[in-house]
């Protein structure tokens, strides 16, 4: 049983490049979840999949944000025109229609 | 809507000594509740988790927690600690819809 893989670990760009996420939920798992964590905080919900249909975005997702499950497996977050304070973990989680989330390692990104 | 309180930022222990990590919750409707660790650089591990019934959960790791309606809280105990168990522990609360709402976490750091 392969867990929740996410790709890359770790990102480093500059201001204002373009930078895109991928998560591969479990493999059974028709749900898909991507939280923001930065430093010293919990997670923070940004958005959530039922396989391919965005049902959810927080307010926290800004036009900048966009995420996409085309064929309600992998997902992709993309971020445009990157800022500083975008810099954080990016977790994705997958779950099935019972009631638990199962996190991926995460993805590390910095912006310079 | 929900949210989750953790008191404590910071807990340190002695080794093999008893733990308790507190958590306290709002939600207005039925909640599931969760309890995460975090090791250095990685994902999120599920601890355990309060669905329903028994009030009183077993987790992995020797962990236990124990639900309360009354006091709305859900605190994180285990007996003897270990150098292992030196890590971030969050708690999170699921409502309606989908998301996780977590607490901003607590550092537990083992003493030798």
């Amino acid at each position: 049983d392969t867990g929740v893989s996410q790709d890359p670990r770790h990102k480093i760009t500059k201001r204002g490049q373009n930078v895109t996420f991928r998560c591969d939920p479990i493999s059974e798992h028709n749900r898909l979840y991507w939280y923001r964590q930065t430093l010293g905080q919990g997670p923070e919900f940004l958005t959530y999949f039922q396989n391919e249909a965005q049902l959810e975005k927080s307010r926290l997702l800004s036009d900048r944000f966009s995420a996409e499950r085309p064929k309600g497996s992998f997902s992709t977050l993309e971020i445009q025109r990157t800022e500083q304070g975008d810099s954080a973990m990016y977790l994705c989680a997958s779950s099935s229609q019972e009631e638990t989330q199962y996190f991926g390692p995460g993805t590390r990104l910095l912006v310079l | 809507a929900q949210s989750v309180t953790q008191l404590d930022s910071q807990v340190p222990v002695f080794e093999e000594a008893p733990v308790e990590l507190r958590c306290n919750y709002s939600s207005s409707v039925s909640v599931y509740l969760f309890w995460y660790v975090q090791y250095p650089n990685q994902g999120l591990q599920l601890l355990l988790k309060y669905l329903s019934g028994s009030t009183l959960v077993k987790g992995i790791n020797g962990f236990e927690a124990e639900f309360n309606k009354s006091q709305t809280s859900f605190h994180l105990r285990k007996p003897s600690v270990h150098i292992s168990d030196t890590a971030e522990y969050f708690c999170a609360v699921r409502g309606s819809p989908e998301k996780l709402t977590f607490g901003t976490g607590t550092r537990l750091t083992i003493i030798p």
